[in-house]
């Protein structure tokens, strides 16, 4: 089994519709991260959280929210989703003591804002 | 403002062929140092890492990189491509100038002709 796991893998849906990613992870990290990958952008940094108590904003917050259930768990949310919204999301975990430890990567989400 | 810059959107060379793909950053102090690959339809994977010592890294899947203080680069090489070796390529940089989080260039997406 995969150790990072992502639900759904793909999702298409419309403006303004609330949607959910989720994210689980069997590694037993502390650190989990949600990134966008965009053509031409590379991956930019959503949110992330160093604990479950711990929740930090990234490069391009705006328009998502977060919730780490457990260790194992963080859902990223989009309230109101815009079809600037669309692209590949991914889900990443690391080990904690540094912020440089390598990071382990779900498979990603493809989510279509129509 | 912090950047990583891969040159090249798209490489392609020959099944056999030598490659090198780029990478540079724009700042000076001691940066750790990231090339991660990314396959068709998957997350992606760590190749090699730098943070300290040797310059040559070697990594996974026959590739190597060089860190190259004087040019603020990290160049990916091999010395002889093969089909499987067909992705997207993505260095990344992580310092505490960088707020301690890891900042990816926009990927290199290698073709390998047959």
């Amino acid at each position: 089994d995969a150790d990072v796991t992502q639900t759904p893998r793909n999702r298409i849906t419309k403006t303004g519709k609330r949607i959910m990613l989720e994210c689980s992870q069997t590694k037993g990290h502390d650190r989990m991260y949600w990134y966008r990958q965009d053509p031409g952008l590379g991956l930019r940094l959503i949110y992330y959280s160093f604990d479950v108590k711990d929740i930090n904003k990234g490069e391009i917050s705006d328009g998502y929210s977060v919730s780490r259930q457990a260790q194992a768990k963080f859902s990223l949310s989009l309230e109101s989703a815009i079809p600037n919204q669309t692209a590949l999301y991914f889900c990443a975990t690391s080990e904690g003591g540094s912020s440089y430890n390598e990071q382990f990567f779900g498979p990603g989400t493809r989510l279509t804002v129509l | 403002a912090q950047s990583v810059t891969q040159p090249d959107i798209h490489i392609t060379v020959s099944e056999g062929a030598s490659l090198e793909l780029r990478c540079n950053y724009s700042y000076g102090a001691t940066p750790y140092l990231f090339w991660y690959v990314q396959s068709p339809g998957q997350g992606l994977q760590l190749l090699l890492k730098y943070f300290s010592g040797d310059t040559l890294v070697q990594g996974i899947k026959g590739f190597e990189a060089e860190f190259k203080r004087s040019q603020s680069s990290f160049n990916l090489r091999k010395p002889s491509v093969h089909w499987s070796d067909a992705a997207e390529y993505f260095c990344a940089v992580g310092a505490k100038e960088y707020g301690n989080k890891l900042v990816f260039g926009a990927g290199t997406i290698l073709r390998v002709k047959s």
